[in-house]
């Protein structure tokens, strides 16, 4: 079974503070994926990579960046938090080709912003 | 651009009965159709998907959905739902040549 690990379930961060949410998989997936969650918009995709050292913006990726250092760990980075990223986040992998391949997620990370 | 629509934001049906999820989508090309759930502090997971081979697609848990071109439809659906179905489910759609985009969700209420 594919596992997608999430760093942290819970994060509280103060305004203006460089955050990091850390995702790693298992499965020797290629493609990974950062999405935000939030009631009544459903998934939003902020950031997605296809490969070590690759990043393509998603629909929202304003505020955020990411990291792919290794094929297996995919970084999202909140360069200075702001209270509207309040929200829970999922990452998610898939394999060889991204657009009929399940997505496989993590449990989430839930960050507040105070 | 391809898009996904979810009917109704909540959906409450008593258990033991009927349990019926509906999608729409808009797609240029024939699309990879998905439906995804989550339960309570969970991140999603693959419930079923359609992929051209047969139009109806029988999932996890008794669920099943059926693909009809003509009515850009999807709709996911259980003939008797258990208390257990309590979630929200997520219809999604790839047309190929992108990513996956997801619906807004539906939130399924199972009455006692």
């Amino acid at each position: 079974d594919v596992k997608v690990t999430q760093s942290s379930r819970y994060l509280v961060k103060r305004t203006g503070e460089k955050v990091f949410l850390e995702c790693v998989q298992d499965m020797d997936h290629e493609n990974m994926f950062w999405y935000r969650q939030d009631p009544g918009l459903g998934l939003r995709l902020i950031y997605f990579s296809y490969d070590v050292k690759m990043k393509e913006k998603g629909d929202i990726p304003e505020g955020y960046s990411v990291s792919r250092e290794k094929k297996e760990r995919f970084s999202l980075i909140l360069e200075s938090a702001s209270t509207n990223q309040t929200s829970m986040y999922l990452c998610a992998s898939s394999g060889h080709s991204s657009y009929n391949s399940p997505l496989h997620f993590g449990n989430g990370t839930r960050l507040t912003v105070t | 651009a391809q898009s996904v629509t979810q009917l109704g934001s909540h959906v409450s049906v008593s258990e033991g009965a009927l349990v019926l999820l509906r999608c729409n989508y808009s797609s240029s090309v024939p699309p990879y159709l998905f439906w995804y759930v989550q339960y309570p502090n969970q991140g999603l997971q693959l419930l079923l998907k359609y992929t051209s081979a047969a139009t109806l697609v029988k999932g996890i848990n008794g669920f099943e959905a059926e693909f009809k071109k003509s009515e850009t439809s999807f709709h996911l659906t259980k003939p008797s739902a258990h208390m257990s179905d309590a979630a929200e489910y997520f219809c999604a759609v790839s047309d190929r040549r992108d990513k996956i985009i997801f619906g807004k969700g539906t939130r399924l209420h199972i009455l006692p």
